[in-house]
C-alpha cells in the first residue's frame, strides 16, 4: 500500500529565505507526483505536476524535483514571501488513486 | 470552463439525516473521485469512478454511496449522517485514470453533523 510522508509537519521562516519541503513515498511505481497548495478553509490549488519520467519541474519561484528510485520529491521555494504561507501537500498517482501526504504548514514571517 | 464545482459550500445536518453532496465537472473527464479531509488525517479517498456507470470504493467508503449516471456528475450520498462524518469533502476529476494526468479539485463542502 502506497504511503506518503511529508517532513516537516510545520515550518516557520523569515521572509526572503529559500526553503525546501520534503515528500517521500514507499512505492516507486508511480505515474506522477503532484504538489498542491491549500490556504486555510479553501480548496486545493495545483502547483506542479511531475511525470515519472521527469526529474524536475519549475514554475516561477517554485521548483519540484523527483527521484523516483529513492521515493523522494522536494519542493523548493525561492525568496519566500508572506503570501506563500499555506499548507503544501504532495500526492502520488500510481495504479491506485491519488494518495496524499498530510502536508507541511508553512508560515513566512514578514 | 467552470472546472469542478461542488454544492453546497456549507451544510449542517442532524445525526440520522441523509443528504447528497453534488459534484460536477465540465471538462469531459472520465475519472472522478471524492475525498474527505480531517485534521491530522490528511485527505482520504472515499469513492471513485473511472467512467459513467463504473464506481469503486476507496479507503473510507462506509456510510457513503455514489453513482455515476453521466460523465459530468458524481454525487456523494450520506445515508444516515453520523458525527464522525463531520469533515470537509472534496471532489476531484482527471481526464483518464491509470495515466499521467493532473487532478483538478473542487472548492470543497464543509459538513457538520450534530
Amino acid at each position: 500500500k502506497q504511503e506518503v510522508t511529508q517532513i516537516p509537519a510545520a515550518l516557520s521562516v523569515p521572509e526572503g529565505e529559500n526553503l525546501v519541503l520534503n515528500c517521500s513515498f514507499t512505492d516507486s511505481a508511480i505515474y506522477n507526483l503532484q504538489w498542491f497548495r491549500q490556504d486555510p478553509g479553501k480548496g486545493l490549488t495545483s502547483l506542479l505536476l511531475i511525470q515519472s519520467s521527469q526529474r524536475e519541474q519549475t514554475s516561477g519561484r517554485l521548483n519540484a524535483s523527483l527521484d523516483k528510485s529513492s521515493g523522494r520529491s522536494t519542493l523548493y521555494i525561492a525568496a519566500s514571501q508572506p503570501g506563500d504561507s499555506a499548507t503544501y501537500l504532495c500526492a502520488v498517482k500510481g495504479n491506485t488513486p491519488l494518495v496524499f501526504g498530510k502536508g507541511t504548514r508553512l508560515s513566512v514571517i514578514a | 470552463n467552470a472546472g469542478v464545482t461542488q454544492t453546497p459550500k456549507f451544510q449542517v445536518l442532524k445525526t440520522g439525516q441523509s443528504m447528497t453532496l453534488q459534484c460536477a465537472q465540465d471538462m469531459n473527464h472520465e475519472y472522478m473521485s471524492w475525498y474527505r479531509q480531517d485534521p491530522g488525517m490528511g485527505l482520504r479517498l472515499i469513492h471513485y469512478s473511472v467512467g459513467a456507470g463504473i464506481t469503486d470504493q476507496g479507503e473510507v467508503p462506509n456510510g457513503y454511496n455514489v453513482s455515476r449516471s453521466t460523465t459530468e456528475d458524481f454525487p456523494l450520498r450520506l445515508l444516515s449522517a453520523a458525527p464522525s462524518q463531520t469533515s470537509v469533502y472534496f471532489c476531484a476529476s482527471s481526464p483518464r485514470t491509470g495515466a499521467p494526468y493532473e487532478q483538478y479539485f473542487g472548492p470543497g463542502t464543509r459538513l457538520t453533523v450534530t
